[in-house]
């Protein structure tokens, strides 16, 4: 039984580019978060999603950012015209419906912006 | 913002249990207490849950005070990959409730 898959592990985006991370959950989960920590910070929360259904965005910044969880696929994270500021480690976690353990996490994309 | 409150870093000898102490205070009856650790650049990692009563299993015991004010982890055993940084959350199971990262502790198993 795979765990959370990210890809990919490692993203190099210049200003202005578009950057698109992907999380596939654990099988069986059908709830996905997205927390972001920036180099030498704490785990911040971004946004939490169900199959087609955003439950949760209070995290996620008002612009440049969005998420989604589609009826098939990945969750795919999104980031517009990306600034230095963006570059941080992202991480995807997911939750069965009973949610009894808490969250599984991914490993993590790292993203650079040059 | 967190709801608890833990050391900000702690050291031990490897072999040696590690005890580390959180403080929630203000936890309410349904809230449980969650730990999860993050050791460097990965994802964090599920260690152990519990609600009342004293929880262990093959990572870890969770000893949670009578009046559920705070908890404590116990690593039985240190080894130097248990270096890591430790975060205590409580939240309600199940829902719609995020996890709440606080900053944690760091915990250094030396030599």
């Amino acid at each position: 039984n795979a765990g959370v898959m990210q890809n990919p592990r490692h993203l190099v985006r210049r200003r202005g580019q578009e950057a698109r991370l992907r999380c596939s959950p654990m099988k069986g989960h059908s709830h996905v978060y997205w927390y972001r920590q920036l180099p030498e910070e704490g785990l911040k929360f971004m946004v939490y999603l169900q199959k087609e259904n955003i439950i949760d965005e209070s995290g996620m910044p008002k612009e440049r950012f969005s998420a989604e969880f589609p009826k098939e696929g990945p969750s795919i994270l999104r980031i517009q015209q990306v600034v230095r500021g963006d570059s941080a480690a992202y991480f995807c976690a997911s939750s069965p419906e009973s949610d009894s353990y808490g969250y599984t996490f991914g490993s993590g994309t790292r993203l650079t912006v040059v | 913002d967190a709801k608890t409150t833990q050391p900000t870093s702690m050291d031990c000898a490897e072999g040696r249990a590690a005890n580390l102490p959180c403080n929630h205070s203000t936890i309410s009856g349904n809230e449980y207490v969650y730990w999860y650790r993050q050791i460097h650049s990965q994802g964090p990692q599920y260690i152990i849950h519990g609600l009342k009563n004293n929880e262990t299993n093959e990572m870890a015991s969770l000893i949670i005070t009578e009046d559920r004010k705070s908890s404590t982890l116990i690593l039985p055993h240190a080894t130097l990959r248990d270096t890591a940084v430790y975060y205590c959350i409580v939240r309600t199971q199940g829902g719609s409730e995020k996890l709440v990262f606080g900053k944690g502790t760091k915990l250094t198993v030396n030599p």
